[in-house]
């Protein structure tokens, strides 16, 4: 049974660094073809790929915020990171992880989000 | 970037066929494969992966959807709908960097 479930601090300040962990089961990071990726949603609008990490540690990130973006692993305990660098509050949304099938690129399953919002 | 451009809302009546849409500005076939993939969300809920490369049922998934088209028209088809079928759908892209388009609602008349 594959899970994902997304952590982060629920709320920071303009101008500090989000740091987001997607913890999993049910497959592994070190598997062939697999990749993870982060997906953001603001409230009542649509979805934004942000960035992916794979199996082989290739990464891939959305270039309107590629400066601000960065995305790592760690296999043995089965997690993967986001930290994105001076959050202002246009970065308040739910935030997804979820597994992507690297061959073919879609996202067959999905974490329940965490929400994060950017305010003084 | 390929962009997705999708009809913002479709109402539809129980038992009826709806018939989602989904235009990109870039062909997104490679190799044989159709390299789009479909979406429902319901309120509150994280996305499910309803379609993959087009036309293959995701696991799971009730026959009575079923997506087809290929180089930049795309459709997604939802025959009978039923009550449980109201969210929104999304389509996405994976022939370069993934984008998604911004999502019909479909709603019932």
């Amino acid at each position: 049974q594959v899970t994902l479930k997304e952590s982060g601090p629920g709320i920071l300040q303009p101008s500090q660094t989000l740091s987001l962990t997607c913890s999993f089961s049910g497959f592994s990071l070190s598997t062939s073809g697999i990749c993870v990726s982060w997906i953001r949603q603001p409230s009542g609008k649509g979805l934004e790929w942000l960035a992916t990490i794979c199996w082989e540690d290739s990464k891939g990130y959305n270039p309107s915020l590629k400066n601000r973006l960065t995305i790592s692993k760690d296999t043995s305990n089965n997690q993967a990171f986001l930290k994105i660098t001076s959050v202002d509050t246009a970065d308040t949304a739910i935030y997804y992880c979820a597994r992507r099938y690297s061959y073919y690129g879609y996202f067959d399953y999905w974490g329940q989000g965490v929400m994060v919002t950017v305010s003084s | 970037d390929i962009v997705l451009t999708q009809s913002p809302a479709l109402a539809v009546s129980l038992g009826q066929r709806a018939t989602i849409s989904c235009k990109t500005n870039q062909n997104v076939d490679y190799y044989g494969n159709s390299y789009m993939h479909w979406y429902q969300q319901k309120p509150g809920q994280q996305p499910k992966l309803l379609i993959y490369l087009a036309s293959n049922l995701a696991s799971g998934i009730p026959a009575r959807f079923s997506g087809r088209g290929s180089g930049t028209d795309f459709t997604l088809t939802i025959d009978p709908v039923e009550a449980d079928d109201t969210a929104t759908y999304y389509c996405q892209q994976s022939r370069n960097l993934p984008t998604f388009g911004a999502g019909t609602k479909l709603e019932l008349k």
